[in-house]
């Protein structure tokens, strides 16, 4: 066990939909990462949080967005969704991540997503 | 040219095999190098990083880095059964952006 849990775990909508996924990192740990995976492009990266700010963003669609609360749970939107975003969505934490990150993140299971 | 590149295999090898896996990169800044292990259905864990050039180990894991060349492996020892799951290399540099590889699967046939 990472100490990352993610909700929820398994998520089926239809086209158009929104959808939330949530994030608690382990106890103490201020970054945030949100990854999504599948199959074909591998485990990309979407965004970083430290702290409550956004420290860093990849390949992000603008019809996602994220934020991290002041207690250091994360949440990603997903909106508009389309069958191209059924995914894999892992929120990885990590202790450091102001600039000192030893690059170790503890993953959460996933919040498997299907877009019908 | 793509920032890492990684063979998604699968690579099959028997039980007690030297196994070895590799990735290229492309993006000089990368300072840390890292693989992670992923078992089906699960989260990635970390199992070895590093950030220079040379070899290290850990029990049956040797990471690799060759900056110059811009290549990293993984080389497992005595390969288990256990082994058997998805290795993905990973790459961080200053701005704390971790990006990965698309993953190797191994299997380890016993």
């Amino acid at each position: 066990d990472s100490g990352v849990t993610q909700t929820p775990k398994h998520l089926i909508t239809a086209t158009g939909q929104r959808v939330t996924l949530r994030c608690s990192p382990r106890s103490g740990d201020l970054s945030v990462y949100w990854y999504q995976q599948s199959l074909d492009q591998g485990l990309q990266f979407l965004i970083q949080y430290y702290n409550g700010e956004e420290r860093a963003k990849g390949n992000i669609l603008e019809r996602f967005s994220a934020q991290q609360f002041p207690d250091l749970h994360s949440e990603l939107n997903l909106s508009s969704l389309e069958l191209g975003d059924s995914a894999l969505y892992f929120c990885a934490s990590s202790v450091d991540g102001g600039g000192e990150n030893t690059g170790e993140l503890f993953f959460g299971e996933g919040s498997r997503l299907t877009v019908l | 040219q793509k920032e890492v590149e990684q063979d998604p295999g699968p690579l099959s090898v028997p039980e007690g095999a030297i196994v070895s896996l590799n990735c290229t990169y492309s993006n000089s800044a990368f300072q840390y190098f890292m693989w992670y292990r992923q078992y089906s259905r699960k989260g990635p864990e970390l199992l070895m990083y590093t950030y220079s050039s040379g070899n290290k180990e850990d029990g049956r894991f040797t990471a690799q880095v060759d900056k110059s060349s811009k290549y990293i492996s993984l080389f497992i020892r005595d390969s288990q059964p256990s082994d058997s799951a998805t290795y993905l290399c990973a790459f961080m540099n200053r701005d704390d952006k971790i990006i990965f590889g698309k993953g190797t699967r191994l299997h380890i046939l016993p």
